[in-house]
């Protein structure tokens, strides 16, 4: 299996522009996350998908940020418009959650977000 | 809300020795499970170990073990014959059963000296 797949794996942006980010789960698997890591925050779980529909996006900073997941294989993590203090890396991770846990989460490799 | 505290930023252990780090956890669940997440430097996190709550045997995969203290709410990782390739932070992380939501403490750098 390939794993989880995010791309781009860095991305350099202006501050004002639009951010895209993108995320291939493990086949197979029925949720989807996307969390934040900062060295001041930690890892912050932003928005959670189950079966493509989003339950729990409290995690979400602004209106800026958007997630949509319109199919089981793909998700995208839009950031309009972008600010400096978003500067992050972002990570994608996916897990099968059916019957008894524990619903192990597998992480992508991340996208390391700088806005200058 | 479930807290998870990881009282040691950073770590140092000599090569080939013994290292433990400390988590500790809040909670008023009586089931859950708890990890140990490796991120090294390429950013990847990657599961360690894992233990759930309901087992008292302490899980160990190959050196990684764990100290699963219920009572106490600690669950500290012990890794043996450290390697270089153990540097990395280290994250633990609380899953109440049922939930969808890993809890994760802020990290523990361990560095791995030759």
């Amino acid at each position: 299996d390939a794993g989880v797949i995010q791309s781009p794996r860095h991305e350099v942006t202006e501050m004002g522009q639009e951010v895209t980010l993108r995320c291939k789960p493990i086949s197979g698997h029925n949720s989807l996350f996307w969390y934040r890591q900062t060295m001041m925050r930690g890892l912050e779980l932003l928005i959670y998908f189950n079966n493509n529909v989003p339950i729990d996006d409290s995690g979400m900073p602004e209106d800026r940020f958007s997630a949509k997941m319109p199919n089981a294989s793909f998700s995208t993590l839009k950031i309009q418009p972008s600010e400096p203090r978003d500067s992050a890396v972002y990570f994608c991770a996916s897990s099968h959650q059916k019957g008894q846990g524990p619903y192990e989460q597998y992480f992508g490799p991340g996208t390391r977000l700088t806005v200058t | 809300a479930q807290t998870v505290t990881q009282s040691q930023p950073e770590m140092s252990v000599q090569e080939a020795e013994t290292v433990t780090l400390s988590c500790t956890y809040d909670t008023s669940e009586s089931d859950y499970y708890l990890f140990w997440y490796k991120q090294p430097p390429s950013r990847q996190m990657i599961l360690v170990i894992r233990q759930e709550a309901y087992k008292q045997q302490n899980a160990t995969e190959n050196r990684f073990s764990v100290n699963f203290q219920k009572a106490a709410k600690s669950f500290s990782l012990k890794i043996s014959d450290s390697q270089l390739g153990d540097a990395a932070m280290y994250f633990c992380a609380y899953y109440g059963a049922g939930s969808y939501q890993l809890t994760f403490g802020k990290g523990t750098k361990l560095s791995v000296i030759p």
